[in-house]
């Protein structure tokens, strides 16, 4: 499928475990990022990536592992789940540069849950 | 550093009344400005962007939107708003030599027949 895909689109799981979220894109866009999604709060960037095997922290990374060793993929992996960690998350992408035309792009989402 | 503020986490509106959603940003550059939508269980979908050039832009399904230097603003409308505009609306802005969007907190807007 062309676009911006995320899986799973929901996950419950357990506080302590380890939880990978996938982020796949068609586009071969350089940039790729992750938010959470809170009521009250609306989107947090957790990590953002430029290239591949280039990532940097965003407002809120405690936590949160990401990697990108493709340019296509971007997993964000909650290392020891924590309910605080409860949100749906979305991952976006966009081309290179920082011009006005270039809009980032977000994928369906992921709802995690940690009991 | 940017942050965006929306005025009301809710607004509920009629069908064919106006829909008004405010937007106030700070920023120490010249911004960028988004509107995006968010329908349940969905994605974000980008409505409109004020990138330079006329302060009036056009998004889809009929909405628009000013940006208003001296007010910091850029307040989303519609005239006449339909039963498909219950969604949830973010505004979000980044500078122009930055690639990171920073997200208001969101205004659920509800349609009444």
């Amino acid at each position: 499928d062309a676009g911006i895909t995320q899986s799973p689109r929901y996950k419950i799981t357990e506080t302590g475990r380890q939880v990978t979220l996938m982020c796949h894109q068609t586009w071969s866009h350089s940039y790729m990022f992750w938010y959470r999604q809170d009521l009250g709060h609306g989107l947090r960037l957790i990590y953002y990536s430029a290239a591949a095997d280039i990532t940097d922290k965003g407002e809120v990374p405690d936590g949160y592992v990401v990697s990108r060793s493709k340019t296509e993929n971007f997993p964000l992996t909650l290392e020891s789940a924590t309910r605080s960690q409860t949100s749906v998350y979305f991952c976006a992408s966009r081309e290179r540069g920082t011009g006005g035309f270039n809009e980032q792009f977000f994928g369906p989402g992921t709802r995690l849950t940690v009991l | 550093a940017q942050s965006v503020t929306q005025l009301g986490s809710h607004v509920s509106v009629s069908e064919g009344a106006l829909v008004l959603l405010r937007c106030n940003y700070s920023s120490s550059v010249p911004p960028y400005l988004f509107w995006y939508v968010q329908y349940p269980n969905q994605g974000l979908q980008l409505l409109l962007k004020y990138t330079t050039g006329a302060t009036l832009v056009k998004g889809i399904n009929g909405f628009e939107a000013e940006f208003k230097k001296s007010e910091t603003s850029f307040h989303l409308t519609k005239p006449s708003a339909h039963m498909s505009d219950a969604a949830e609306y973010f505004c979000a802005v980044r500078s122009a030599n930055d690639y990171k969007l920073s997200f208001g907190a969101g205004t659920t807007v509800t349609v009444r027949a």
